[in-house]
């Protein structure tokens, strides 16, 4: 069964401090992998996309890793802001027959405080 | 429309009655999918649609759930005797490929069952 497990499940930090969120996944076969940022009440938006032979990518104060040998990925905030404060969400793709197959994590909720 | 459009934001119902959810995707995007999301919890797959066809419905969680994309464009999602577990917000997301581009979400549509 196709899982994505993420990890902390909530942390608080200051502001202006460094994270780095969590997410392990099983699920084959791989197509992509996905950080999305989720302010409370909206929907959430998307930070990265990564294929299998992409190792980092990085979006203004946000870098995702991906190591697909060990089905392992994170995301690093630099110098964290209040605007921050919000879930963040791991999306693992697998490639299927009628299209892409999206196994979404719990989240990581993230509270940045001043 | 810029982006994607969800009504209602807001649906308060009495248990057992019929509700319907509409989702207007980004223009010209063929993938559009609905998921629901619990408070705390991350997006759960419903249903997938690529054009006017269900490409996969594996998510619905019974008969009651029902979903429509009659022109490839618009969809409704159907909810028949709604229960008091079914309160959650629903979203919907659309893509211009076949899922293995970015996905645009909706803000929600949040619906209490009373």
């Amino acid at each position: 069964k196709n899982q994505v497990e993420q990890s902390p499940q909530s942390l608080i930090i200051l502001e202006g401090k460094n994270c780095t969120l969590q997410c392990n996944y099983t699920v084959s076969p791989f197509s992509n992998l996905r950080w999305y940022k989720q302010d409370t009440g909206r929907g959430p938006v998307s930070l990265t996309i990564m294929t299998f032979s992409e190792n980092t990518k990085s979006n203004g104060r946000y870098t995702a890793t991906l190591d697909a040998d060990t089905k392992q990925s994170s995301l690093h905030i630099t110098a964290s802001q209040l605007s921050d404060s919000a879930s963040y969400i791991c999306v693992v793709s697998a490639i299927k027959n009628a299209g892409n197959m999206l196994t979404f994590g719990g989240g990581t909720r993230l509270m940045v405080k001043p | 429309g810029a982006g994607v459009s969800q009504t209602p934001s807001n649906k308060v119902t009495e248990k057992g009655k019929y509700v319907e959810l509409r989702c207007d995707p980004i223009s010209g995007h063929t993938a559009l999918y609905w998921y629901r999301q619990s408070l705390g919890q991350g997006p759960e797959f419903l249903i997938y649609f690529q054009g006017t066809g269900a490409a996969d419905d594996s998510g619905l969680p019974n008969d009651r759930f029902f979903a429509v994309r009659p022109e490839g464009s618009v969809s409704t999602l159907k909810i028949q005797r709604t229960e008091r577990g079914d309160s959650a917000v629903y979203l919907c997301a659309s893509s211009s490929t076949r899922g293995t581009g970015e996905l645009f979400f909706g803000e929600g549509s949040r619906l209490t069952v009373l």
